[in-house]
């Protein structure tokens, strides 16, 4: 069975500070890759995503994720967050039969004005 | 441009009690389906349906059925509610299996 980690629960940041986001998974097949937020009060959205190709990812809002198949790891970045930025980042992965959508607990992210 | 619709938003509910949570989708979607999110634990996957016709089972499918009404709609049953089952509830459709998921709102569900 396939599991994702994030490591960072809580994170509390500054604005203009950067980000970095941990995310590993167990899975010794070929895998998609997503982050997701969510702000709120609100439903998930799709940040990014990687099915294959070049591993360095942009989203939206100015997110990155770069995919190191040989550290099974999806980390999140951006340079300089900001206020609005403050949300729940969950790391997912799906095998490539695409029927199993594993979810990391999330990370709640603060972002101090 | 509603995306996938859930309802109700919030619902209490007595243990033992009977409840179904309704999901649809305009997306023309092929692939539904369910979570729940409970804290530190991220969501997991309840049920899905491939495509119209079909469900399977997901990651925490006991105490739950579902149904496939027609492409739209996929609904997600509790026939005897557990206080353990106290969760907030997502719907999620995606074109294809592999493909980004669209969620709804969520509805958050007390079982008391």
């Amino acid at each position: 069975a396939q599991s994702v980690s994030q490591h960072n629960h809580h994170v509390i940041l500054s604005e203009a500070a950067s980000l970095e986001l941990g995310c590993n998974y167990s899975y010794g097949g070929t895998v998609n890759l997503f982050w997701y937020v969510q702000y709120p009060g609100q439903h998930l959205q799709l940040l990014l995503k990687y099915f294959s190709g070049d591993p360095l990812v942009k989203g939206i809002k100015g997110f990155e994720a770069e995919f190191i198949k040989s550290k099974f790891s999806f980390n999140l970045r951006k340079p300089s967050v900001q206020w609005s930025d403050t949300a729940e980042y969950f790391c997912a992965v799906n095998n490539n039969a695409g029927n199993m959508l594993t979810f990391g607990g999330g990370t709640r992210l603060m972002v101090k004005p | 441009n509603a995306g996938v619709t859930q309802t109700p938003k919030f619902q209490v509910l007595k243990t033992g009690q009977s409840m179904t949570l309704q999901c649809a989708q305009d997306m023309n979607h092929n692939s539904m389906y369910w979570y729940r999110q409970d804290p530190g634990m991220g969501l997991r996957l309840i049920y899905y349906s491939a495509s119209e016709g079909t469900t399977d089972k997901g990651e925490v499918p006991n105490g739950y059925n579902v149904s496939r009404l027609n492409k739209r709609e996929f609904s997600l049953r509790l026939e005897s509610a557990a206080p353990s089952q106290t969760s907030v509830y997502f719907c999620a459709s995606s074109d294809e299996l592999k493909q980004p998921q669209h969620f709804g709102d969520g509805t958050r569900l007390s079982i008391l």
